[in-house]
């Protein structure tokens, strides 16, 4: 493993449902993000951890949930789906928890459908 | 409020032509600011980040930034568009609130480059 994975790739989910989106870093980065990319809106956070037991609420965190049991994993979780959840989920990482100058590194995405 | 503004949300150039994606910010001080670039179906990629320090910013594939302060602008430019540089460019500024370094993204310009 090489950087930040995701799975699944993609997904099609029938509204109600649950499910957990996946993300490992290899990176030992204490921070971790999902985001959310939807056309015309750029990306949007859903949730943050800055360390291994600690997470946050983002801009857009209504519907998700998240936990980070270890440094690296950070599963988000889609407790019971809806179809305004349609989007392409990002998972990043940075080398610090809280730098402004800390870069962000992207997982290649999830993109998830619900009907 | 504090925003990232990309002024086009395309641009089409033709191949050995330069490059000029424009983006704006908001903020009450000088941010860090960064440009990255998605190509289809693939994770979002950093291209260059300003961090206070000079305000011209190299980055990777011969992209370049300039930070200026009075214009509240962070405009990203090439000398020359190669094929390969057809993808969505965001750019993105952080801000430091509530115990996490948050990225606040623009809208996305998407670049097409023409033979």
């Amino acid at each position: 493993i090489a950087g930040i994975t995701q799975a699944p790739t993609s997904q099609i989910l029938a509204a109600g449902r649950r499910m957990t989106l996946r993300c490992t870093q290899d990176m030992r980065h204490n921070a971790m993000y999902w985001y959310r990319q939807d056309l015309g809106l750029g990306l949007r956070l859903i949730h943050y951890s800055n360390t291994a037991g600690t997470t946050g609420k983002g801009e857009v965190p209504d519907g998700y949930s998240v936990s980070r049991a270890n440094t690296d994993d950070f599963p988000l979780t889609l407790a019971s789906a809806v179809p305004s959840q349609t989007s392409v989920y990002f998972c990043a990482s940075s080398d610090r928890a809280g730098g402004p100058a800390d870069t962000q590194y992207f997982g290649p995405g999830t993109r998830l459908t619900v009907l | 409020a504090q925003s990232v503004t990309q002024l086009d949300s395309h641009v089409s150039v033709s191949e050995g032509t330069p490059v000029l994606l424009r983006c704006n910010y908001s903020s009450s001080y000088s941010p860090s600011l960064f440009w990255y670039v998605q190509h289809p179906n693939k994770g979002l990629q950093l291209l260059l980040k300003y961090t206070s320090a000079a305000t011209l910013v190299k980055g990777i594939n011969g992209f370049e930034a300039e930070f200026k302060k009075s214009e509240t602008s962070f405009h990203l430019t090439k000398p020359s568009a190669h094929m390969s540089d057809a993808a969505e460019y965001f750019c993105a500024r952080s801000r430091f609130s509530g115990g996490y370094n948050k990225l606040i993204f623009g809208a996305g310009t998407r670049l097409a480059v023409h033979p």
